[in-house]
């Protein structure tokens, strides 16, 4: 069974304060891993894939570690805009198809 | 920017009614998903489209859901008889092998 485990939060943290969010995948087989966002209702948005070499975009940075099947967020100086839900994502590579597996998501406040 | 769209927003049936959902993926998209999320829970996939067929589907997607691509744009989620546990947000989504993108979700109400 695919599974990918969060740290449900709430996480509530002042503006310009560094937060970090970590994650668990059980499939070895995974090939992909991605960082999504949720608003409250709304569909997931894509904010950045991750790689093994770690990559960072602006205030994020994302960390993959495949030998501890781990994967992290880091966010740099707190934004109030930042408060959602992020949803740390695997993909497999199947005939035809790269279905995603979803963790529950870790909700975060931004506090002014 | 292309995006997935998605009517309607909003679905409210009776139990044991067909839904239909009607999902516009990416144009140059080759790949296309649902997925559903039921309120406080994790998003979990449906069924994948490729090449005018299913590729690969969940347990969830049982004989009540169908799906179909009827013309070159549009890509349809039917469920045949409705359930209580079938409310919930279907998302669509679409991607040509890489990233996945999503569309704004149908709310499905079954009352």
């Amino acid at each position: 069974r695919k599974e990918v485990e969060q740290d449900p939060g709430p996480f509530n943290v002042p503006e310009g304060a560094t937060v970090a969010f970590n994650c668990t995948y059980s499939n070895s087989a995974s090939q992909s891993f991605f960082w999504y966002r949720q608003d409250c209702r709304k569909e997931p948005k894509l904010l950045m894939s991750v790689y093994s070499s770690g990559n960072e975009d602006g205030r994020f940075t994302a960390q993959l570690n495949r030998a501890s099947q781990y994967i992290s967020l880091l966010i740099r100086d707190s934004k109030l805009s930042d408060s959602a839900t992020y949803l740390c994502v695997a993909r497999d590579f199947g005939a035809g198809s790269y279905q995603l597996t979803f963790g529950k998501g870790t909700k975060l406040s931004v506090i002014p | 920017e292309p995006e997935v769209t998605q009517t309607p927003s909003h679905q409210v049936t009776q139990m044991g009614q067909e839904v239909i959902l009607r999902c516009v993926p990416i144009s140059n998209h080759l790949y296309f998903y649902w997925y559903r999320q039921i309120l406080g829970q994790k998003v979990e996939f449906l069924v994948s489209f490729y090449n005018n067929e299913i590729s690969e589907k969940s347990e969830i997607f049982d004989d009540q859901f169908s799906v179909e691509r009827p013309d070159g744009s549009n890509f349809t989620l039917k469920i045949r008889s409705t359930k209580l546990e079938d409310s919930a947000m279907y998302f669509c989504a679409s991607d040509r092998g890489n990233e996945q993108y999503f569309g704004p979700g149908t709310r499905l109400t079954v009352t």
